[in-house]
């Protein structure tokens, strides 16, 4: 079975700080696909990224980057000089190959809650 | 583009009502999927249908139950509802197989349809 660890519940830092949510997972596939997303109140997910197994090259966009270790099954998020705006709650989740027609068959994180104060 | 659009936002009903969700894909997309949102359980799959078929389910009771049209609206149905069933029911769009674009895995969400059971 496939199992998504968000061991932070809530982080709370100031504004400008660099902050890192964890996500480690479990999965007994060769090939999966790795996610993050963002949901702000408002209550939509929104998709902020997707790796697959084959590719372990870390990925920054803009003040966003992400660090994915095969060997020790994470996929890390890293807020650069965060903002306000960044405040919301943040799921990794898990599916299995794409290709099989199951990419919508997400398994989700518990999430962590971001606070970004002023 | 218009997003995934799901109706009612709020809704209220008592034990041993049912109640029927409505979920209007991105236009094109043919994948449409649910999940419930808990604060106990997180974020966990209910089923996709993608042209008109499930094509996935997760592990809820018979009570949940779902339907796609030819036009790719999906709506959910849960049958004699208990106070457990509160929660914020999500639909995601995706483009699933179909018409030859690139499953991509990103799934696009409604703001979701928030449900509580007196």
């Amino acid at each position: 079975a496939q199992k998504v660890t968000q061991a932070q519940t809530e982080i709370s830092v100031v504004e400008k700080e660099d902050v890192t949510l964890d996500c480690v997972y479990e999965t007994r596939d060769t090939t999966y696909y790795l996610f993050w997303y963002k949901q702000p109140p408002s209550g939509e997910l929104v998709f902020l990224i997707r790796r697959n197994s084959f590719d372990e090259q870390n990925e920054i966009s803009g003040r966003y980057s992400w660090n994915f270790q095969k060997s020790t099954s994470s996929f890390n998020f890293t807020i650069t000089a965060s903002q306000v705006v960044d405040s919301a709650v943040y799921f990794c989740a898990l599916s299995e190959a794409i290709n099989t027609g199951t990419a919508s068959k997400l398994t989700f994180g518990t999430g962590t809650r971001l606070q970004v104060t002023l | 583009k218009a997003g995934v659009t799901q109706t009612p936002r709020y809704l209220i009903k008592t034990r041993g009502q049912q109640v029927t969700l409505s979920c209007s894909p991105i236009s094109g997309h043919r994948s449409v999927s649910w999940y419930q949102q808990t604060p106990g359980q997180g974020l966990q799959f209910l089923f996709e249908y993608f042209s008109e078929t499930q094509r996935n389910k997760g592990n809820f009771p018979g009570r949940f139950s779902g339907r796609q049209f030819s036009n790719s609206r999906s709506e959910m149905n849960v049958s004699t509802l208990e106070l457990g069933d509160s929660a914020l029911y999500l639909c995601a769009s995706s483009w699933g197989l179909a018409g030859g674009r690139a499953n991509t895995g990103e799934l696009f969400f409604g703001e979701g349809s928030r449900l509580t059971v007196l």
